[in-house]
């Protein structure tokens, strides 16, 4: 039972575009959210992320919106650069649970130049 | 500051044989983990530990799968015997605190089992 999921496998957009990654999870008790980007040979590596008291979060280029009603979150990447090309993991927790990571399969970005 | 570090990064075994991994988090890191990703899913725990004790062990296979970390530094994974659903790549995680949110991964260790 994916509890996260990452229902497109890949997306590819132009250099100087909005990247949209989308990422919906089922579990209502995950209070805290992330996400990673992975690049081929390498560890993932952390992105940015969004407690449930809050519904966005920005670190320059780098924007999370979380829907707690529809349990849904997005990452937008304005603008995008051939260097965001990877695999991007979303991934939740729960305050209590000693912040076991539940991740997503992933979404393989390529940002077109 | 240097990173997580883990070894070997490739590994091939036949089935039925054992393999070990190892895995030295970063300098002060309380908190281990080590995660399973297999091609096209996301990585999936599988034990946590805090300093040398477990945390959690739910999604271990513990028939095949055994962790330590004896000292509450260095930890090695050990697989015996394999099966050909245990390729994947190995992946180690350190974090400072048990309730930090950011954890700190290495390059993983990618095991073929044929």
């Amino acid at each position: 039972d994916q509890q996260v999921k990452q229902n497109s496998p890949s997306l590819s957009v132009q250099e100087g575009r909005i990247s949209i990654l989308n990422c919906d999870y089922t579990n209502s008790m995950f209070d805290y959210f992330l996400w990673y980007k992975k690049y081929p040979a390498e560890g993932p590596t952390f992105l940015i992320s969004i407690s449930s008291i809050k519904d966005k979060n920005e670190d320059g280029r780098f924007t999370v919106f979380l829907n707690k009603s529809a349990k849904h979150l997005s990452l937008h990447i304005v603008p995008s650069q051939p260097g965001d090309s990877a695999v991007y993991f979303c991934a939740a927790s729960e305050t209590g649970a000693n912040s076991k990571l539940t991740f997503g399969k992933g979404i393989t970005l390529s940002v077109r130049p | 500051e240097a990173g997580v570090a883990q070894s070997p990064r490739y590994k091939i075994i036949e089935k039925r044989q054992s393999v070990a991994f190892w895995c030295n988090p970063i300098s002060g890191h309380a908190t281990l983990y080590w995660y399973q990703q297999i091609l096209g899913q996301g990585p999936k725990l599988l034990i946590q530990f805090q300093n040398n004790g477990v945390v959690d062990d739910s999604q271990l296979p513990k028939d095949r799968f055994s962790a330590e970390r004896l000292k509450g530094v260095d930890s090695t994974l050990k697989i015996q015997p394999a099966k050909l659903e245990d390729s994947a790549v190995y992946l180690c995680a350190s974090s400072l605190a048990q309730e930090s949110d950011e954890q700190y991964f290495g390059p993983g260790t990618r095991l073929t089992v044929t």
